[in-house]
């Protein structure tokens, strides 16, 4: 259980160019999904938190016109790269939340990440 | 200002011995606390988590110590397995947010 799929697992683009990458949760409902991103040898910075029917919340220093973040669903969220410039060439990964409930605590469960070069 | 902190990069064990991972945080409103394994070009999967109302949790081959005193936390691997090789990370999570800060790694190299 608790699996979350990303899409497309790699993309090149052409500098200018939008890029849409896809996070389904694929056997839980998660109203909190979130989108990191990972430099060569780096640690995952949070990028944003993508709360279900609301508007994202972005971390300090994060662009929301140049990343946009869409929850239209329980089980979907998107992120997309809007003219993408090769210094957005990245790993991005997408995090569900999954609420076990009780005395359990929430815990992400994470998507295969989607590899961004940007040319 | 790195608030959970992985100060050993890299760490190189023998198969079979125990491996110990250690991550150190500053902030003392963190309450939950994981540990994640991650190969390269993938994303991270869960391993084991501990809330801060206990010292210790097992699973399997795999247990988290907290020490909220010393704001440190470790995970040992026992035993050590090849397929065990990858980069961890811990991270930790506060009351009311469902936000994780993550350590900056440790490369685990389990040797045959």
């Amino acid at each position: 259980g608790a699996v979350v799929s990303q899409h497309p697992s790699w993309v090149i683009c052409k500098s200018g160019t939008s890029v849409k990458i896809e996070c389904r949760s694929l056997d839980f409902q998660a109203t909190t999904m979130f989108w990191y991103r990972q430099f060569p040898k780096q640690s995952l910075m949070l990028m944003a938190t993508s709360n279900e029917g609301s508007k994202a919340t972005y971390e300090q220093g994060v662009e929301k016109d140049k990343f946009l973040i869409n929850h239209a669903s329980l089980t979907l969220s998107t992120l997309t790269v809007t003219s993408a410039h090769p210094e957005d060439s990245s790993f991005y990964i997408c995090s569900a939340l999954f609420l076990a409930g009780g005395l359990l605590q929430e815990t992400q469960y994470f998507g295969p990440g989607t590899r961004l070069l940007v040319l | 200002d790195q608030q959970v902190k992985q100060n050993s990069p890299s760490l190189s064990v023998q198969e079979g011995r125990i491996s110990i991972l250690n991550c150190d945080y500053t902030n003392s409103m963190f309450d939950y606390f994981l540990w994640y394994k991650k190969y390269p070009a993938e994303g991270p999967t869960f391993l084991i988590s501990i809330s801060s109302i206990k010292d210790k949790n097992e699973d399997g081959r795999f247990t988290v110590f907290l020490n909220k005193s010393a704001k440190h936390l470790s995970l040992h691997i026992v035993p050590s397995q090849p397929g065990d090789s990858a980069v961890y990370f811990c991270a930790a999570s506060g009351t009311g947010t469902y936000k994780y800060i993550f350590g900056t790694g440790t490369r685990l190299k389990v040797l045959a």
